[in-house]
Parts: C-alpha cells; structure tokens; sequence
C-alpha cells in the first residue's frame, strides 16, 4: 500500500541542525513533487517546502528559506529536510506529504523539539 | 503575509449539515483542497480542486467556490466527522502552498 514514513526527529539545542528522512513505497516515488508540512503544538498546518518530480525545482516557506534544504532521491525512494540554524518557533511535528493535485498521502509525522 | 481565514469552530448536530467557508483574496484565481485531522492522526485530504473528492471520501463529503470563498460542506454530519479541518490555496506554478487557519467541527 502507498505509505510514507517519517523518521530523524529529536531533541536538539537552538543553533544545531537536524535531518529529518521520508521513505516512501507503494507508488512511483519518481513521478511526483513531495512536500514537508509541520504543525507546531496544539496549532495548524504550515507549509515548508516542496520539490519537483525529478528533484529540479525547489520551493521554500520565508520562515524557512536560507536554513532548510529540501532534497529528494528517487533511486532510494527518500525525501529528507536539512534544518540548519534551527530556533525554538521551528518545534514541531514534521509531515512528509506525496503531491497530486492536494497533499494525498501522508506520512505519521515525526517530531522536533528544539530547546536548551 | 498572504492569509486564509476559517471561523475557529462549528457546531452541528448529528444529521444535520456543517459548511465551513475558507476566504482569502486571492482565492479565486487559486485551487483549493480541504483536509480533515482527527486528535492525534495525520490529516486526511477530503476535497481537492475546489470540488473533487478523492476515492474513499464518503459523498457526505463536498466542496464548493465562489470568488475568493471556498466552502466544504458535510451533509448528514455523522459523529466521527468531528474533527479539525484545514483548508489550503493553492498554485503550483507560482509555488504558492498556504493553509487556512483550521476549523473545529463539533458534533452535539
């Protein structure tokens, strides 16, 4: 079945990085853009980042843009987050999501704390 | 920053129908899906391109736009409809991802 699945999440300290992986299976992974979408806790939905298809175009959120790189590989069948820089308002529950026309599929989430 | 606005909550008793509207000005020249989020689940996409639903959603289920207004609407709103609902504008080719501010259905 078509299934994401987040992992990399944890506890990190203001100023550190984190890299947050996405294994996808169950569809053809290289044939659609992925976003990452993250819910602060007890708040709504933000949007990140996304990336094409084929990995060749990159779209950031401003809070995000200079200090995130979204990536994809289609022969692992991975999408993945670096997070650089990171600042406590970016604790959150990280969601990968699979692109069709709306966000179809998504993964169980995995989650940043980021706190001294 | 560009926003779109969702009344905080909505109430609804059983069986009977819950609209929820979704605004922003530039929504009409956007797509817009909606999403369902259940207390400790990952959302579900329930509506997309303004009135599609994806296999699976029930027919209860139905979206609707008109200018800068999106509306999901549930008819013959069961229990386990309750739920947050987010709504997102949309336009790939300008990279414009924005979700709405999210609803609380509530079923009485």
């Amino acid at each position: 079945q078509v299934q994401l699945v987040e992992s990399g999440g944890g506890v990190v300290q203001p100023g550190r990085s984190l890299r947050l992986s996405c294994a996808a299976s169950g569809f053809t992974f290289s044939h659609y853009g992925m976003h990452w979408v993250r819910q602060a806790p007890g708040k709504g939905l933000e949007w990140v980042a996304a990336i094409s298809y084929d990995g060749s175009k990159k779209y950031y959120a401003d809070s995000v843009k200079g200090r995130f790189t979204i990536s994809k590989d289609n022969s692992k069948n991975t999408l993945s987050l670096q997070m650089n820089s990171l600042r406590t308002e970016d604790a959150a529950v990280y969601y990968c999501t699979k692109w069709g026309d709306g966000m179809d599929v998504w993964g169980q989430g995995t989650t940043v704390t980021v706190s001294s | 920053s560009y926003e779109v606005t969702q009344p905080p909550s909505v109430s609804v008793s059983p069986g009977q129908t819950a609209s929820i509207t979704c605004s922003g000005d530039k929504l009409g020249g956007k797509y817009a899906c909606w999403y369902q989020q259940k207390p400790g689940q990952s959302p579900v996409l329930v509506i997309y391109q303004d009135t599609k639903r994806p296999s699976g959603i029930p027919e209860r289920f139905s979206g609707s736009k008109s200018g800068n207004t999106a509306t999901l609407t549930i008819s013959g709103t069961q229990a386990m409809d309750e739920a947050d609902y987010y709504c997102q504008a949309w336009d790939s080719s300008t990279a414009f991802y924005v979700f709405g501010t999210g609803t609380k259905v509530t079923v009485l």
